[in-house]
């Protein structure tokens, strides 16, 4: 089985900076990767797949990048509706799997 | 608009069933798979099983967690998921949510639009 693994954990940023939150797969999924953004009460929400594809809807300040095990969301523009736990989704194979979450906050 | 909603969640005895139910609106239902997810307390989102559209033949996939105990099925005619829950112990108490899956390759699928979740309690 693929694990994924977040980093950091928890993460404080000031509002207008750029943060990056890395993913790294156990062995290489191509770039059959996603990232979700899931605010506590909310339903999560998709906001890249393949890697760095941008759901439609989503602020271009979300970006994401990354192919074979090593990933980045990275955020521009830092906002305040932007505190979440943001989670990294490998689909390459069955059993799909996530990262750890990484708490987003704001300074 | 997509629109995915969880029901049938409640406190439930260890050893018992449960059945939760994830109804959806706004698109071609028998089109999609449909993934189920859980967050336990202070936990992770965990990925736990899939039904796939029966274009892609409309096989199940599970976690280990709860492959043998847990068994998702559809309703194509009425746009209904069910994730039928066996055996329950303490560690699937958690918040269960589901979501659509969206394909290119009928053989890999991510989660374009979730529920708000709905709690189950494994508890004596």
């Amino acid at each position: 089985d693929i694990q994924m693994t977040q980093s950091p954990s928890s993460l404080s940023a000031f509002v207008g900076d750029r943060v990056t939150i890395t993913c790294r797969a156990s062995q290489s999924i191509s770039t059959w990767l996603a990232w979700y953004q899931h605010k506590p009460g909310k339903a999560p929400k998709l906001l890249i797949y393949r890697a760095s594809s941008l759901e439609s809807g989503v602020p271009s300040r979300f970006s994401g990048s990354g192919s074979g095990a090593d990933f980045s969301l990275n955020i521009n523009n830092l906002q305040p509706d932007d505190v979440a736990t943001y989670y990294c989704q490998h689909y390459s194979t069955f059993p799909m799997s996530l990262g750890q979450g990484t708490r987003l906050e704001i300074k | 608009e997509v629109h995915v909603e969880e029901s049938g969640g409640g406190m439930v005895e260890p050893g018992r069933s449960l059945r939760l139910s994830c109804t959806a609106s706004g698109f071609a239902f028998a089109d999609y798979a449909l993934s189920w997810f859980r967050q336990a307390p202070g936990k992770g989102l965990e990925w736990i099983a899939l039904t796939r559209s029966k274009i892609y033949g409309g096989a199940p996939e599970y976690a280990a967690s709860v492959k043998g105990r847990f068994t998702v099925s559809r309703d194509d005619s009425r746009s209904l998921a069910y994730l039928q829950m066996n055996s329950l112990r303490t560690e699937d108490t958690a918040y269960y949510y589901c979501s659509r899956g969206s394909t290119v390759t009928g053989a890999k699928y991510y989660s374009d639009s979730w529920g708000q979740g709905t709690l189950v309690t494994v508890s004596s």
